[in-house]
């Protein structure tokens, strides 16, 4: 069974400050998503990253895939209240034994972050 | 481009009950995958449908199911309701790499 870790569960900043959310498997991923939902929505999708040890950049948002394919991190630099949400990691493809499929996601649970004014 | 729909976006139901949930996903989306979101559990992979075939499936009982039809517009389906049901249902739709995920359905089991 594949699993995703994510750290740390909660996290509440003061606007201007950075972060870092972790998302830790065993497993190897063949793709890693990054999510943000917001109360009463569905998640959306911020970033695919597929190549191990990728960094992709949205704005403020640095995303980074690890060399092997099992972790990654998303920074926020000079955090906005607009980017309070739940942060979900999920994790595509994976082993043939694992039954992994690009289109069967495994989800973390998720950061729950809040950013106060 | 309209997003992907949901109907209906709440809905209360006693156990025993049967329900159905309705999916219309991005137009020339062919991938149809079902999640159901809990506080406790996160979002759990139900299945995944692919031009009107269950291509993927997760470790749900077979009270859960689905189908799709050939406009590629989904259905799922819960039967013999139990509390635990109680969720948001999920539906995304994709063309590869990254799902689209639809605002969901609210489900409260009574």
């Amino acid at each position: 069974t594949q699993l995703l870790e994510q750290s740390p569960q909660f996290l509440s900043i003061q606007e201007g400050e950075n972060l870092t959310v972790y998302c830790n498997s065993s497993s190897v991923f063949s793709s890693l998503q990054w999510y943000r939902q917001e109360p009463g929505e569905g998640p959306v999708l911020l970033v695919t990253v597929v190549t191990g040890g990728e960094v992709k950049k949205l704005k403020r948002l640095t995303f980074q895939f690890g060399d092997a394919r099992k972790d990654s991190s998303l920074h926020i630099t000079a955090a906005q209240p607009g980017d309070t949400g739940l942060y979900l990691c999920a994790g595509g493809g994976g082993s043939q034994n694992s039954g992994g499929s690009n289109y069967k996601l495994t989800f973390g649970k998720g950061t729950l972050l809040t950013v106060n004014p | 481009k309209a997003g992907v729909t949901q109907t209906p976006r709440y809905l209360i139901k006693t156990r025993g009950q049967q329900v159905t949930l309705s999916c219309s996903p991005i137009s020339g989306h062919r991938s149809v995958s079902w999640y159901q979101q809990t506080p406790g559990q996160g979002l759990q992979f139900l299945f995944e449908y692919f031009s009107e075939t269950q291509r993927n499936k997760g470790n749900f009982p077979g009270r859960f199911s689905g189908r799709q039809f050939s406009n590629s517009r989904s259905e799922m389906n819960v039967s013999t309701l139990e509390l635990g049901d109680s969720a948001l249902y999920l539906c995304a739709s994709s063309l590869g790499r990254g799902q689209y995920f639809g605002p969901g359905t609210r489900l409260t089991v009574t």
